[in-house]
């Protein structure tokens, strides 16, 4: 079973539009969760840390729910600038903590 | 905002050569990465570094990889000898506490011919 799970999309939403992405993961000792955008052929760049009890960044809502091993990220009043691929980040777990798995990203395409 | 700065940005070389890749990571941060990323697959852990040694690397970082900071403000890859498949985007990130998010650099295409 594959470390980190999302779905590839593409998931293409007009502009204003509200979208949500899931992401599973297999290890249940694992602590440490993000959201990263990646634009093509550039790097990943930080977009959110994982709290347990969710957290909000503007338009941004991440969630985690450690039961089921998920974390969600929302997008609301999307932008085009939001166009981007959406990677799920998660550490190791015990004895790897400063290892971190990316899923494969779910694309996003945001259309005027 | 401090950067993750990262040389060269393009490197072209020979099956079997030597390569070092270049990483200056944000100067006050403590944990520093390396990832691959070949294209159109995801990315990838090599290797962590903390209070200069490995703590922890991936079955990608076998024995033709190794990583130093021999200034206090580089951190290097060097792959000795490389092979077609080790061409990838390499990317050096750094963070200032473990399990923090990290900031990555804009990376290094390494094509091997």
């Amino acid at each position: 079973r594959k470390e980190v799970e999302q779905d590839p999309g593409p998931f293409n939403v007009p502009e204003g539009a509200t979208v949500a992405f899931n992401c599973t993961y297999s290890n249940s000792a694992s602590q440490s969760f993000f959201w990263y955008r990646q634009d093509c052929r550039k790097e990943p760049k930080l977009l959110m840390s994982v709290y347990s009890s969710g957290n909000e960044d503007g338009r941004f809502t991440a969630q985690l729910n450690r039961a089921s091993q998920y974390i969600s990220l929302l997008i609301r009043d999307s932008k085009l600038s939001d166009s981007a691929t959406y990677l799920c980040v998660v550490n190791g777990g015990r004895g790897n903590f400063n290892k971190f798995y990316f899923g494969s990203g779910t694309k996003l395409n945001v259309k005027p | 905002e401090p950067e993750v700065t990262q040389t060269p940005s393009h490197q072209v070389t020979q099956m079997g050569q030597e390569v070092i890749l270049r990483c200056v990571p944000i100067s006050n941060h403590l944990y520093f990465y390396w990832y691959r990323q070949i294209l159109g697959q995801k990315v990838e852990f090599l290797v962590s570094f903390y209070n200069n040694e490995i703590s922890e690397k991936s079955e990608i970082f076998d024995d033709q990889f190794s990583v130093e900071r021999p200034d206090g403000s580089n951190f290097t890859l060097k792959i000795r000898s490389t092979k077609l498949e080790d061409s990838a985007m390499y990317f050096c990130a750094s963070s200032l506490q473990a399990n923090y998010g990290y900031t990555f650099g804009s990376g290094t295409r390494l094509t091997v011919v």
